[in-house]
């Protein structure tokens, strides 16, 4: 069974415009990571945050973490034509740290 | 460096035939996955790999087998295919268990 779901499950917006989407889980997790996946490649990694951390940054995107609420917002600034994919949210949890990937929320940025 | 790379990137199968899965990273990883992905279902686990050696059932491992041949090497073989096992296969690779994972480009299987 996944642990995180991503909401929404899709997302329309212009270019520039902000991008926000986010991912709950059902038990404690160790940390979680976003991925993004372009149309028919392998996924790629963008940040993980542990679950002792509150945000990250890395360029346009910034992550937080809720570990109270469960939850967790991956937000890109100032949206690009090529930020269009889909984006996973993958927990980590127990003692195997194995990720559990959600059903992901496919984002169009229209030019 | 190559990162992970995954043979074939397709493969169209008949019910009951067997194949092989190959995947190989190039980054001395220590942990190696095979996940499916299917539509609206996101990623799940088949097997991994948490290290040379050793191999562990993930969320969906009925009907596969794997092979961790090296520290390099992580195959996944179907014995004997069945429709529902049509999917998009990747692999993945990642220092050690748990953080960031590198992912194959895929192997579109179809089991007719």
């Amino acid at each position: 069974s996944q642990q995180g779901e991503e909401d929404p499950q899709a997302l329309s917006i212009q270019e520039g415009e902000n991008a926000t989407m986010n991912c709950s889980y059902k038990t404690s997790i160790n940390n979680l990571q976003w991925y993004r996946q372009n149309s028919g490649r392998g996924l790629v990694h963008l940040i993980l945050i542990r679950s002792n951390e509150r945000e990250k940054h890395s360029g346009r995107l910034r992550v937080t973490l809720d570990t109270s609420k469960k939850s967790s917002s991956l937000l890109i600034t100032a949206s690009r034509a090529a930020d269009t994919a889909s984006y996973f949210c993958a927990t980590g949890s127990g003692g195997s740290y194995i990720p559990t990937f959600g059903r992901g929320t496919s984002l169009i940025v229209h030019p | 460096n190559a990162g992970v790379t995954q043979t074939p990137k397709f493969q169209v199968l008949k019910t009951g035939q067997s194949m092989t899965l190959q995947c190989a990273q190039d980054m001395n990883h220590n942990s190696m996955y095979w996940y499916r992905q299917d539509p609206g279902m996101g990623l799940r686990l088949i097997y991994y790999s948490a290290s040379e050696g050793t191999t562990d059932k993930g969320e969906v491992p009925n009907g596969y087998n794997v092979s961790r041949l090296n520290k390099r090497e992580f195959s996944l073989r179907l014995e004997s295919a069945a429709p529902s096992q049509t999917s998009v296969y990747f692999c993945a690779s990642s220092p050690e268990r748990g953080i960031e994972q590198f992912f194959g480009p895929g192997t579109r299987l179809t089991v007719l």
